[in-house]
């Protein structure tokens, strides 16, 4: 099993649409939580890091679920620059605090 | 602030050639380094990182190496690529704060296309 799985997608939505990624993690031991934005042959970049109340930056909200070790983001009123791969990051004290990084899952925002 | 920088962006090689990818980051001291490999449309892998000088921890078995001859200097290398070296290979940082990883900081990436 995967450390951090995630559905690949594509996810095609209209602009103004509110869509929501999942991503699961194996170790109950995670302790710290992200989510990246990769843009078509770019690097990734952070997006925002996820906490255990949830946090919220304009249209993005990221939620953690220690219970079923699931954390989501959810975007509202989508934009076409939304396009792109959102990877799912953990870490954990077993590994030393490196991060684990997901396949990612693709998002096409369609005019 | 801090900038990274990693060249070269793009190379063909052919299979049994050498490979040196470098990366340099500015603006900070003691970061810790990462080299990553990615497949087409698969995850990132981590392939080696760093907490110092000459500190190389590799993740995988596997056809490279890595050095960090100065600070603030990571250098990825091969002997002899492989056809399955073949990826986007991307250098990262991260302020070394001990025991905990934080927000890494990608370089552009270098695609490496083995023929």
């Amino acid at each position: 099993r995967k450390e951090v799985e995630q559905d690949p997608g594509p996810f095609n939505v209209p602009e103004g649409a509110t869509v929501a990624f999942n991503c699961t993690y194996s170790n109950s031991a995670s302790q710290s939580f992200f989510w990246y934005r990769q843009d078509c042959r770019k690097e990734p970049k952070l997006l925002m890091s996820v906490y255990s109340s949830g946090n919220e930056d304009g249209r993005f909200t990221a939620q953690l679920n220690r219970a079923s070790q699931y954390i989501s983001l959810l975007i509202r009123d989508s934009k076409l620059s939304d396009s792109a791969t959102y990877l799912c990051v953990v870490n954990n004290k077993d590994s030393s605090y490196k991060l684990i990084f997901g396949s990612g899952t693709r998002l096409l925002v369609r005019p | 602030s801090q900038t990274i920088h990693q060249w070269p962006a793009t190379l063909v090689q052919p299979v049994g050639s050498p490979l040196s990818l470098e990366c340099t980051v500015e603006g900070t001291s003691n970061p810790n380094l990462y080299w990553y490999r990615q497949a087409a449309g698969r995850g990132l892998q981590l392939l080696f990182y760093s907490v110092g000088i000459g500190q190389i921890s590799s993740e995988v078995p596997q056809n490279l190496s890595a050095s960090r001859p100065q600070d603030r200097q990571f250098i990825l290398s091969s002997k002899k690529l492989l056809l399955s070296d073949s990826g986007f290979y991307l250098c990262a940082w991260e302020f070394g704060l001990a025991g905990v990883a934080g927000e890494l900081f990608f370089g552009e990436g270098s695609r490496l296309t083995v023929l």
